[in-house]
């Protein structure tokens, strides 16, 4: 079974637009991962926030969480049609290196 | 750098025949992953290994699925015998080993069609 859930299951916007997506879960993390599944590809990893950490960037994303919410957002800025994907979150159980992913949101970018 | 390669890439069989899928992780990834993915859900993980040692088969269906890692580096997961509800992607990973964090490499997966 998966712990987390995210909202919303489907997006769908215009390329320029921004996308935020939300991921909650269960129990005590170590840290939360977001990663990206293209339609027929595999998983690639976008970005780690730490369970002490509140916000993180890279590029054109912003991670935020909320361990007292047991919640986290991805923000996509200035989407292009590149990331129509579905994005999943992964958390890793305090105390272990088991990682366990959501439910994914799949977003589809329309240029 | 290579990444994780899986193969085969796509596997129809009937149900009640095996079935075995073939993993070899990013050189030097000591953490191995199995993961069974279904239509529209997120990876859920069977097994994983650190090194040679299966360290989580929690989720493992001992009754009809094993898995090994040879020397620490490729790694095989069969199913015998196969049902109609295994029909799925399954997913390799590979990290390093190390403190929380670990970004998990994913190969392209083995989808399983059981008729």
């Amino acid at each position: 079974s998966q712990q987390g859930e995210e909202d919303p299951q489907a997006l769908s916007i215009q390329e320029g637009e921004n996308a935020t997506m939300n991921c909650s879960y269960k129990t005590s993390i170590n840290n939360l991962q977001w990663y990206r599944q293209n339609s027929g590809r595999g998983l690639v990893h976008l970005i780690l926030i730490r369970s002490n950490e509140r916000e993180k960037h890279s590029g054109r994303l912003r991670v935020t969480l909320d361990t007292s919410k047991k919640s986290s957002s991805l923000l996509i800025t200035a989407s292009r049609a590149a990331d129509t994907a579905s994005y999943f979150c992964a958390t890793e159980t305090s105390g272990t290196y088991k990682y366990i992913f959501g439910t994914g949101t799949r977003l589809k970018v329309l240029a | 750098e290579a990444g994780v390669v899986q193969s085969p890439r796509y596997k129809i069989i009937e149900k009640k025949q095996p079935v075995a899928f073939w993993c070899n992780p990013i050189s030097g990834h000591n953490t191995l992953y199995w993961y069974l993915q279904n239509l529209g859900q997120g990876p859920e993980l069977l097994i994983r290994y650190e090194n040679e040692e299966a360290v989580d088969d929690s989720q493992l269906p001992k009754d009809r699925f094993s898995a090994e890692r040879l020397k620490g580096v490729d790694s095989t997961l069969k199913i015998q015998p196969a049902e109609l509800g295994d029909s799925a992607v399954y997913l390799c990973a590979s990290s390093l080993r190390g403190s929380g964090g670990n970004e998990q490499f994913f190969g392209p997966g083995t989808r399983l069609t059981v008729l």
